[in-house]
């Protein structure tokens, strides 16, 4: 079964440094979403993206944040500035339609900010 | 306040017992529901889908039903199995996913 790739599984950070979180989508899919899930916390939706550009996004995606398909197979979240609160488990999401109805995850980065 | 409600917060079950799950929204209309089994530390994966037309939809062991007038759909869960030990996740998604914070169930030998 076709599966989303996430690199690292984990990233400890100090903060105030930049983190980049890597995922490679099932490769004929066309939307992309980030969530995170802090400890004990439900997901939480970040951002959609489609067609190279940002479709919706959360209150929780703020300026710090950025999304990026740099090359047609990765789909990076960057987190400028990071911040204690920023630790959790942010997971990339892929999908061929916008109706979601074979949304895949990935396996999670567990970034911690230090 | 979270559109999305799951009862119960934890359960524990003995290994071959059936158990259910709810699912109480406030998210309306939609175009449709679905369960999520999370294993820890991993992402979720999808168990069922089903519209807002549809009452029930079975995978494998696992059955989910939807009231659409009550706003209810539970997770029933049959002869349980050690892997089955997770968090089992309720989205209702319209235009975005609106994520429940889950039931941890963890079925013991």
């Amino acid at each position: 079964e076709p599966e989303v790739t996430q690199t690292p599984s984990h990233q400890v950070t100090q903060m105030g440094q930049e983190v980049i979180l890597r995922c490679v989508p099932i490769s004929n899919h066309l939307y992309f979403y980030w969530y995170r899930q802090i400890l004990g916390q439900k997901v939480e939706f970040l951002v959609s993206f489609y067609n190279n550009e940002i479709s919706e996004k959360s209150e929780i995606f703020d300026d710090q944040f950025s999304v990026e398909r740099p090359d047609g197979s990765n789909f990076t979240l960057k987190i400028r500035s990071t911040k204690l609160e920023d630790s959790a488990m942010y997971f990339c999401a892929s999908d061929r339609s916008r109706t979601n109805e074979k949304l895949f995850f990935g396996s999670g980065t567990q970034l911690s900010v230090l | 306040k979270n559109q999305v409600e799951q009862s119960p917060q934890s359960l524990i079950i003995l290994e071959g017992k059936n158990c259910t799950l709810q699912c109480n929204y406030t998210v309306s209309p939609f175009s449709n529901l679905r369960w999520y089994k999370q294993d820890t530390g991993r992402g979720p994966v999808s168990l069922t889908i089903m519209t807002f037309s549809e009452n029930t939809k079975s995978n494998g062991r696992y059955t989910a039903t939807l009231d659409a007038d009550t706003k209810q759909s539970s997770l029933h869960i049959t002869a349980s199995q050690l892997s089955d030990s997770a968090s089992y996740i309720c989205v209702v998604s319209l235009n975005d996913m609106r994520f429940g914070a889950g039931t941890r169930l963890t079925v013991k030998p």
